[in-house]
């Protein structure tokens, strides 16, 4: 049971716009920063959004991370096929003073 | 170009010991702190410890306190993980990441590199 929610799977076809949600508590997302990091199938993962919004040089500006209360979103528009990979959120948690993930969500493009 | 490779993976009985390293190149070594992650098969991600640049601080996960031992030697650019007292549940990809920042803070450190991983199998 990991500590911050995300849904398991999401889906969306190519050139859409997709979103995918993590949620958490007082003690994480709703007092520190939210990362996103995503896996390609069979790759390390490779940060993807840091400090809720911004972006690593060389990660598109088709993705994009927000934050509101306690839970974050990452949005995917103009989706393609090589988006396909799992998606993970992360936060620091100053309850368990430890770094946390969510469970990751799967994204298939359709 | 950040390069980690870790080493040091491999089939070992529970209770026993193994030590992981973390080769480092491309970058300062000496100016980051750096992390230790794993990944169960076919699980999600699990950050394990992390340790600063000059090995002043270091944290752990609750589940590996008191068993596993971060530590880091800047002169050969390495990253080490001595994981003692191992069990089932500690089977999973060892991932060495880089920090953004020196001092891994609470809040604002982030993994802006990873290694490929190593696999520890833990099995009787």
């Amino acid at each position: 049971q990991s500590v911050l929610t995300q849904p398991p799977s999401a889906s969306g076809t190519p050139g859409q716009r997709v979103t995918i949600s993590c949620s958490g508590s007082n003690s994480n997302i709703g007092s520190n920063y939210v990362y996103w990091y995503q896996q390609l199938p069979g790759t390390a993962p490779k940060l993807l959004i840091y400090s809720i919004y911004q972006r690593p040089s060389g990660v598109p500006d088709r993705f994009s991370g927000s934050k509101s209360g306690t839970s974050a979103s990452l949005a995917i528009r103009g989706l393609r096929s090589d988006d396909e990979a799992v998606y993970y959120c992360a936060a620091w948690d100053d309850s368990l003073s430890g770094r946390v993930f969510g469970g990751g969500t799967k994204l298939t493009v359709l | 170009e950040v390069q980690l490779v870790e080493s040091g993976g491999g089939l070992v009985q529970p209770g026993r010991s193994l030590r992981l390293s973390c080769a480092a190149s491309g970058f300062t070594f000496d100016d980051y702190a750096m992390h230790w992650v794993r990944q169960a098969p076919g699980k999600g991600l699990e950050w394990v410890s992390d340790i600063s640049w000059n090995s002043d601080t270091t944290g752990y996960a609750d589940s590996v306190k008191g068993r596993f031992t971060i530590s880091r030697d800047n002169a050969k650019n390495s990253l080490y993980l001595q994981m003692n007292s191992l069990r089932t549940e500690d089977t999973a990809f060892y991932y060495c990441a880089k920090d953004n920042g020196r001092a891994a803070a609470a809040g604002t450190a982030h993994f802006d590199y990873w290694g490929q991983g190593t696999l520890v199998t833990v099995s009787s």
